[in-house]
């Protein structure tokens, strides 16, 4: 699993500033996951992405926050407008392409990244 | 909706005692439970994981049980040792090819020397 890579490791914004974290996931993983986990608590799914397709967003906030996993480059988890209560850190997973009759695949989290709004 | 109950929030044994650690599930689809180590600024770290057509694992000193028909899992950690002292987090996801994973509120396991 050290083959996820989150940059940046640590993001400083003011209120009202955007923030984007990328995420690279392991050399030939197609599924990208992002999770949050807000200080002394557990990790909650956000957002579900192949290449150029969101497949499940249901955890992610409908204002302020999007996702992107292009066919080119590192997944974006982009949040405009941050506020005191979006500090957490993100972390990002990812999991291989899935072959016919597989049931799950491990998914292999990055290092994340810590976002602290002042 | 999918949830994972996890108990307790914390606790604290005597190093090479065991430790317990319980989960619940409440989707029925869940057919995959990884257990994930987290140590302070880390990232999770799977240490072990069980599927549905399975009651029983174990890894050295670490062994998952699981009960789909009470939707009971859990994690026994035996002679503790002081590098054993982390965050654990059970999980669960729903069956599919690729599904997010539901995690528990986790537990913070100390070990007292």
């Amino acid at each position: 699993n050290a083959g996820v890579m989150q940059n940046p490791r640590h993001l400083v914004r003011r209120r009202g500033q955007e923030a984007r974290l990328r995420c690279s996931p392991v050399k030939g993983h197609s599924h990208v996951y992002w999770y949050r986990q807000l200080p002394e608590e557990g990790l909650k799914f956000m957002v579900y992405l192949q290449k150029e397709n969101i497949i499940d967003e249901s955890g992610m906030p409908k204002e302020r926050f999007s996702a992107e996993f292009p066919k080119e480059g590192p997944s974006i988890l982009r949040i405009q407008q941050v506020v005191r209560g979006d500090s957490a850190a993100y972390f990002c997973a990812s999991s291989p392409r899935q072959n016919s009759g597989a049931l799950y695949n491990e998914q292999f989290f990055g290092p994340g990244t810590r976002l602290t709004v002042l | 909706g999918e949830n994972v109950e996890q108990h307790p929030s914390t606790l604290s044994v005597q190093e090479g005692d065991s430790a317990v650690i319980k989960c619940t599930y409440s989707d029925s689809a869940s057919n995959y439970f990884p257990w994930y180590k987290q140590e302070l600024g880390k990232r999770p770290q799977l240490i072990i994981d069980i599927r549905s057509n399975v009651g029983e694992k174990k890894d050295q000193r670490i062994a998952v049980t699981l009960n789909k028909t009470a939707k009971h899992f859990s994690l026994h950690i035996t002679e503790t040792q002081p590098e054993d002292s982390a965050v654990y987090f059970c999980a669960a996801t729903p069956y599919s090819s690729a599904s997010k994973i539901i995690f528990g509120s986790g537990t913070r396991l100390s070990i007292r020397p």
